[in-house]
């Protein structure tokens, strides 16, 4: 029972790289979720989508793009790497038919730009 | 806008110690709330929720008490045991905001025997 999985669990990156960080939910989950973790700030999120072919913005969204490529997928990519997104990176998802609260998480990525 | 603040940590106890961490928040309307746990190398996993106000969420022996009057949800346990030792965020759901969250900034806490 695999639940969110992400990759890469770790990368480090130079200033004005790219990557995508990939992320795949095997739970039918409608809603997805991209949040950043800074110490001392907690989550933020990035973007998500509330359902397969939507996608918004969320808190912290400049520096980011995202792509639902599915109902499973939902890929977080950084254009042009910069220090200040050096952070551990989340996705989530929930059952958007149940308006819970309950966001199930994946292990994180933890991303170092230089 | 929406917003929640804990205490900061961390915070260090004994084994069997009570636990308190405090949760206040700001919100339009009347939210939902929840406390997440992050244990080291993991994501986050749901802990307890409370939908209104007076309701007291609780799991593994940890409860909070949705306290309008003060707009706090603080989280408790009895007796605390090492395997607790782990990050807890406190969170909030907005009425009509779907399942996005918006979370506290995390209150380690470390149990030593």
């Amino acid at each position: 029972n695999a639940g969110v999985t992400q990759t890469p669990k770790f990368q480090v990156l130079k200033t004005g790289q790219s990557m995508t960080l990939q992320c795949a939910q095997d739970m039918n989950h409608n809603s997805m979720y991209w949040y950043r973790q800074d110490p001392g700030m907690g989550l933020r999120l990035i973007y998500y989508s509330a359902s397969e072919g939507t996608t918004d913005k969320g808190e912290v969204p400049n520096g980011y793009n995202v792509s639902r490529l599915n109902k499973r997928e939902f890929s977080l990519r950084l254009e042009s790497a910069a220090p200040s997104q050096t952070s551990v990176y989340f996705c989530a998802s929930s059952d958007m038919g149940q308006i819970t609260g309950e966001l199930f998480f994946g292990e994180g990525s933890r991303l170092t730009v230089l | 806008g929406d917003s929640v603040t804990q205490m900061e940590g961390p915070v260090t106890l004994s084994e069997e110690a009570f636990l308190t961490i405090n949760c206040t928040y700001t919100a339009t309307g009347y939210p939902s709330l929840f406390w997440y746990v992050q244990y080291p190398g993991e994501g986050l996993q749901l802990l307890l929720k409370a939908t209104k106000a007076d309701d007291k969420g609780s799991n593994k022996g940890f409860e909070a008490t949705y306290r309008k009057e003060t707009t706090s949800f603080h989280l408790e346990k009895g007796s605390v045991q090492v395997s607790d030792s782990a990050v807890y965020f406190c969170a909030l759901r907005r009425p009509g905001g779907g399942n996005k969250l918006t979370f506290g900034t995390g209150t380690q806490l470390k149990v030593e025997l």
